[in-house]
């Protein structure tokens, strides 16, 4: 099976741009989660979405958004981008769908590095 | 907010020797998983463990839980330098995954 893809893996934006990530998770896998990872901050969760409906947010402002596709597929958005934007965003998808429980392994894609000028 | 906290923040050894990492966390978990992430890139699972699990082993891989404690820890053995890279621990809360700041690992020929 193919594995978790991302596309672009480098960005450069200016600050105030706008930007569009894309995920696509394994094959037959309906939850996708998103991460992002700085030096400072580590990683943190951003949102994650199971057959379409974002089920869990992080703790970051409404300017990072998300939505899930009918196939799975994911995409999330940054608008009025900031200097402190600039991180490696991680998809993740997972089998099960994470329930009380909590999730059992997340398969990661390669990441899509963002630098904002 | 991270649950897992992993010690040495840094750690560096030669080839041929083990490496260990320790993840502590707060509340009480279901599971408890270990990730690899090589200089810049996605992560890598390497193990899960269940809470009521106390020692899994994968490999040069082994991972011990200490739920009494919150306590985990990762050892490799015989290491490599393709075991270089930054090693976090992560535990499930629902529906997503909380990660630790990380040990970075160094092994050096």
């Amino acid at each position: 099976k193919a594995g978790v893809t991302q596309t672009p893996r480098y960005l450069i934006k200016t600050r105030g741009q706008q930007v569009t990530l894309s995920c696509s998770p394994i094959s037959g896998h309906r939850s996708v989660s998103w991460y992002q990872q700085t030096p400072g901050q580590g990683l943190q969760f951003l949102f994650e979405y199971f057959s379409e409906t974002q089920r869990n947010k992080g703790n970051f402002p409404g300017r990072f958004s998300g939505r899930q596709f009918s196939n799975s597929r994911s995409e999330m958005n940054v608008s009025t981008l900031e200097l402190g934007d600039s991180a490696l965003y991680l998809c993740a998808s997972s089998l099960t769908p994470g329930l009380a429980g909590g999730p059992d392994t997340q398969y990661f894609g390669p990441g899509t590095r963002l630098t904002v000028l | 907010s991270q649950q897992g906290e992993e010690d040495p923040q840094a750690l560096s050894i030669q080839e041929g020797e083990n490496a260990t990492m320790n993840c502590s966390y707060k509340t009480s978990i279901n599971n408890l998983q270990w990730y690899r992430q090589n200089s810049g890139r996605g992560l890598v699972h390497l193990i899960l463990i269940r809470s009521n699990e106390r020692e899994k082993h994968s490999g040069r891989l082994r991972v011990t839980l200490d739920t009494s404690k919150k306590s985990s820890s990762l050892l490799i053995t015989a290491s490599r330098a393709a075991d270089t890279a930054s090693y976090f621990c992560a535990t499930p809360d629902y529906n997503k995954l909380i990660f630790g700041a990380g040990t970075r690992l160094a092994v050096h020929p």
